[in-house]
């Protein structure tokens, strides 16, 4: 199956620092990028949706001018928590899908970044 | 919106028991697809099914699409210690014009334990 880097895949830093986490898709362009926050024990949620070259559709909820995104190139997407607080420490996931189209929806999914902040 | 319900929520089996997790969606999908997570682990894609009524096995692992499109099965025969994980299953649905994408919806997941 295709392949998703994520990079790092664990951060921890202080209270108002920001933090960049990338999602790269190895061997495949990948045309919409996703962005999924996990709590312990829950579902995934997603945060955002991202498309190469535009800004990205953000979740009810998900507050845009805190967690960054930029989908700047078919292969990289990265998601920038600002000013990180103890309440974003959360294990965050992104996946991301070659094809457009209901049958080429399937989402190849990073490692995960799990942030800790102090 | 559209919303895909999951259960058990846990599940603790003896090892060479079967084990079933169900999915049942608000709405009719366009297909449906089941993930598998190791625990601290990321999700790992499994399957995928798309015609209604669908059976698909891999290995000891049967999936099974409604007739209505609206819910789906996994199950798991003899199970091991290598099934232990949460397995999600995740439907597409609506067309979403503002993230210009098919909706991907994840149900809250199916904890499996399995007791050797």
């Amino acid at each position: 199956g295709a392949v998703v880097s994520q990079h790092p895949s664990w951060v921890i830093c202080k209270s108002g620092t920001s933090v960049k986490i990338e999602c790269r898709s190895l061997d495949f362009q990948a045309t919409t990028m996703f962005w999924y926050r996990q709590f312990p024990k829950q579902s995934l949620m997603l945060m955002a949706t991202s498309n190469e070259g535009s800004k990205a559709t953000y979740e009810q909820g998900v507050e845009k001018d805190k967690f960054l995104i930029n989908h700047a190139s078919l292969t990289l997407s990265t998601l920038t928590v600002t000013s990180a607080h103890p309440e974003d420490s959360s294990f965050y996931i992104c996946s991301a899908r070659e094809l457009a189209g209901i049958a080429k929806n399937i989402q190849y999914f990073g490692a995960g970044t799990r942030l800790s902040v102090l | 919106g559209q919303q895909v319900m999951q259960i058990p929520q846990y599940q603790h089996v003896q090892e060479g028991e079967d084990f079933t997790t169900y999915c049942n969606s608000s709405t009719t999908l366009s297909n449906i697809q089941w993930y598998k997570q190791r625990p601290g682990g990321h999700p790992v894609f499994l399957i995928q099914l798309v015609k209604s009524g669908e059976v698909k096995k891999q290995k000891r692992l049967t999936f099974q699409f409604g007739e209505a499109k609206k819910n789906s099965s996994l199950h798991i025969t003899a199970t091991q210690t290598t099934d232990v994980g949460t397995y999600f299953c995740a439907g597409t649905g609506v067309y979403n014009s503002g993230a210009g994408s098919y909706q991907l919806t994840f149900g809250k997941g199916t904890k499996l334990s399995v007791i050797p």
